[in-house]
């Protein structure tokens, strides 16, 4: 069935790059998405990629997409301290558009 | 920027009541969705809504569960009769026809605790 995976934590200082990785397994995902979720508050739509593409940048976020291995990530440059947050990988299947989400990264950004 | 809302931001009630949870979609979005996530668990898609009817259901939206959008502007997910296991938080999602990757806008969420 479709399952998303992605690891739990993960730990960067101030002003590094920060990548977040994610697996997917239904190959006939259209769309897969990055949401951002800060304390006390809802998932926040950050970005998004088409499944005919490889790399999508906005802003400080670049998003990888290797569609033979399944696999997305997330690099976000220059991480600030307000980068801190759970970030979820979803994939968007063609039936329906339900969202398949992952476990969801928790990002701590030391100073 | 509009945003999705929801009411109550967090309910408690006994096992066996009802509770009805509110959303109000983004005014001129077409698709609802509720998903749950139980502490420590995914987030879990529940159902999805177009044109007033249920386009998809999972596993977990059972005969306890219903959903409806009593007017132009609210969307309520209605359990029946609580279990503790309904206990999570509820987040309700909606979006446009086409908009940008047809990405859904979540509201902030209504925590269920079920006693």
């Amino acid at each position: 069935g479709e399952d998303v995976e992605q690891s739990l934590f993960l730990s960067v200082r101030e002003g590094d790059s920060s990548v977040i990785n994610c697996t997917y397994t239904d190959s006939s995902s259209t769309y897969l998405y990055w949401y951002k979720q800060e304390p006390g508050a809802g998932l926040q739509l950050l970005t998004y990629i088409f499944s005919n593409m490889d790399m999508k940048q906005d802003q400080r976020l670049t998003v990888l997409l290797n569609k033979k291995d399944k696999h997305l990530s997330l690099r976000i440059a220059d991480t600030q301290t307000g980068d801190s947050a759970i970030y979820f990988c979803a994939e968007r299947g063609n039936q329906g558009g339900k969202l398949i989400f992952g476990q969801g990264t928790e990002l701590s950004v030391k100073p | 920027e509009p945003e999705v809302t929801q009411t109550p931001s967090h309910q408690v009630t006994q096992m066996g009541q009802e509770v009805i949870l509110r959303c109000v979609p983004i005014s001129n979005h077409l698709y609802f969705y509720w998903y749950r996530q139980i502490l420590g668990q995914k987030v879990e898609f529940l159902v999805s809504f177009y044109n007033n009817e249920i386009s998809e259901k999972s596993e977990i939206f059972d005969d306890q569960f219903s959903v409806e959008r009593p007017d132009g502007s609210n969307f309520t997910l209605k359990i029946r009769s609580t279990k503790l296991e309904d206990s999570a938080m509820y987040f309700c999602a909606s979006r446009s026809a086409g908009g940008a990757a047809f990405g859904q806008f979540f509201g902030p969420g209504t925590r269920l605790t079920v006693l």
